[in-house]
């Protein structure tokens, strides 16, 4: 069961780009990367996935070294509506073992003025 | 599309009552989690369905909760007797492919006195 490692806290400034680093150092060959996004008494929202390299979507960007053993969340020109707490979550999503599934402590993002 | 609805979103009741949990998942998707959120335990995955089976309940805490997904547009998490340590916001989530992100409802906040 991989288990991930991310910062309890960053603080940016809007306008900046913001990267979120997640440690995962024993990923099996089968898990896949998933980062998701928070808000206060809001479940949480898919924002990227990734196995391997760099994958790019309309609101972020999900960088994985070779090894795989860490990844990256790339937010551009974080803005107010940016702050919320973000998860890495890392697992075998065919395995069906509601063990590999859990999500981690997250990171609380807070952008300011 | 409305989204994962789940009601109600609040729920107060005293200790050792039946409490049942309810939600609909986006329609088309074939999978279906239960997760609970607590500050000292952050997000678990209690129990994640495929095409309306049980794959995997290993996350259930204990035989006072359990869950039954009747069809494929709906599942109740019940909680017989409930106990303070109940008191969690639980979400439930769905899915079209199991290696698509999930997109979870807004969550039930659940008080039990």
């Amino acid at each position: 069961l991989a288990k991930t490692t991310q910062p309890i806290s960053m603080d940016s400034y809007e306008g900046q780009e913001v990267n979120i680093t997640c440690s995962h150092n024993n990923i099996a060959t089968n898990d896949y990367i998933t980062w998701y996004q928070q808000f206060p008494s809001q479940g949480p929202r898919f924002i990227i996935q990734g196995y391997k390299t760099k994958v790019t979507n309309e609101v972020a960007s999900l960088f994985i070294p070779a090894d795989r053993k860490s990844s990256t969340l790339s937010l551009p020109r974080v803005s107010l509506s940016d702050t919320a707490v973000y998860y890495c979550l890392v697992g075998d999503l065919a395995s069906g073992s509601a063990r590999q599934l859990t999500f981690g402590s997250g990171t609380q993002l807070t952008v300011l003025p | 599309d409305a989204g994962v609805i789940q009601s109600p979103r609040h729920e107060v009741t005293e200790m050792g009552q039946e409490v049942t949990l309810r939600c609909k998942p986006i329609s088309g998707h074939n999978s279906l989690f239960w997760y609970r959120q607590t500050m000292m335990r952050g997000l678990e995955l209690l129990i994640y369905f495929n095409n309306n089976v049980p794959i995997d309940d290993s996350g259930m805490p204990e035989d006072r909760f359990s869950a039954k997904m009747p069809n494929a547009s709906f599942s109740t998490l019940k909680i017989q007797p409930s106990e303070p340590r109940d008191s969690a916001v639980y979400f439930c989530a769905s899915t079209e492919e199991v290696y698509y992100g999930y997109t979870f409802g807004s969550g039930t906040r659940l008080t039990v006195v």
